[in-house]
């Protein structure tokens, strides 16, 4: 049981290019969503998604992009980077509202901008 | 919005210490409250949660009451080990249930000295 998978781990991109950063689930969670970490600010939502086809802004989207077309699969589209994108991105999933259930985490893209 | 305040450390014991990391949280009606833990280099995990008031999760010698009379969720433990040190993120759903996400805490990070 592979849980939430996220590749890449590393990735360096220069500013203005554009990546995906990919994530899957194994466990058939409907929930999933996309956090960014920084030093000194925990962790923030950036998209969240309540269902295939179904997609939502967080407290930072700016910047970002998300779809879901599939149950399994939620990417992350950086359309533009930028020095401010630099930061450790995760992706979590649950199996009902996560009130209840809390979310299974992945291990993270650690992305930095130059 | 809904938010949770924790202290941000960094919080350093000796082994065996007795620890205290303190969560309080602003929040309407009474939501699910969670703990996790961030070892170096890894993905968030949950440690423990309480679905509603008076409740007392506990997992690995880690505990925390969920107190509605002071909006509270302290990690506490015993004794600590070496292994113990790690960030700490005390959460709770950011809405509607938890169907968007998670609110975390800006973390603590925990030192063990031996």
């Amino acid at each position: 049981n592979a849980g939430v998978t996220q590749t890449p781990k590393f990735q360096v991109l220069k500013t203005g290019q554009s990546m995906t950063l990919q994530c899957a689930q194994d466990m058939n969670h409907e929930y999933m969503s996309w956090y960014r970490q920084d030093p000194g600010m925990g962790l923030r939502l950036i998209h969240y998604s309540v269902g295939a086809g179904i997609t939502d802004q967080g407290e930072v989207p700016n910047g970002y992009n998300v779809s879901r077309s599939t149950t399994e699969d939620f990417p992350l589209r950086l359309l533009s980077a930028a020095p401010s994108q630099t930061s450790v991105y995760f992706c979590a999933s649950s199996a009902g509202t996560g009130g209840t259930y809390g979310y299974t985490f992945g291990s993270g893209t650690r992305l930095t901008v130059v | 919005g809904d938010s949770v305040t924790q202290m941000e450390g960094p919080v350093t014991l000796s082994e065996e210490a007795f620890l205290t990391i303190n969560c309080t949280y602003t929040a309407t009606g009474y939501p699910s409250l969670f703990w996790y833990v961030q070892y170096p280099g890894e993905g968030l995990q949950l440690l423990l949660k309480a679905t509603k008031a008076d409740d007392k999760g506990s997992n690995k010698g880690f505990e925390a009451t969920y107190r509605k009379e002071t909006t509270s969720f302290h990690l506490e433990k015993g004794s600590v080990q070496v292994s113990d040190s790690a960030v700490y993120f005390c959460a709770l759903p950011a809405g509607g249930g938890g169907a968007d996400g998670l609110t975390f805490g800006k973390g603590t990070h925990l030192i063990i000295q031996p």
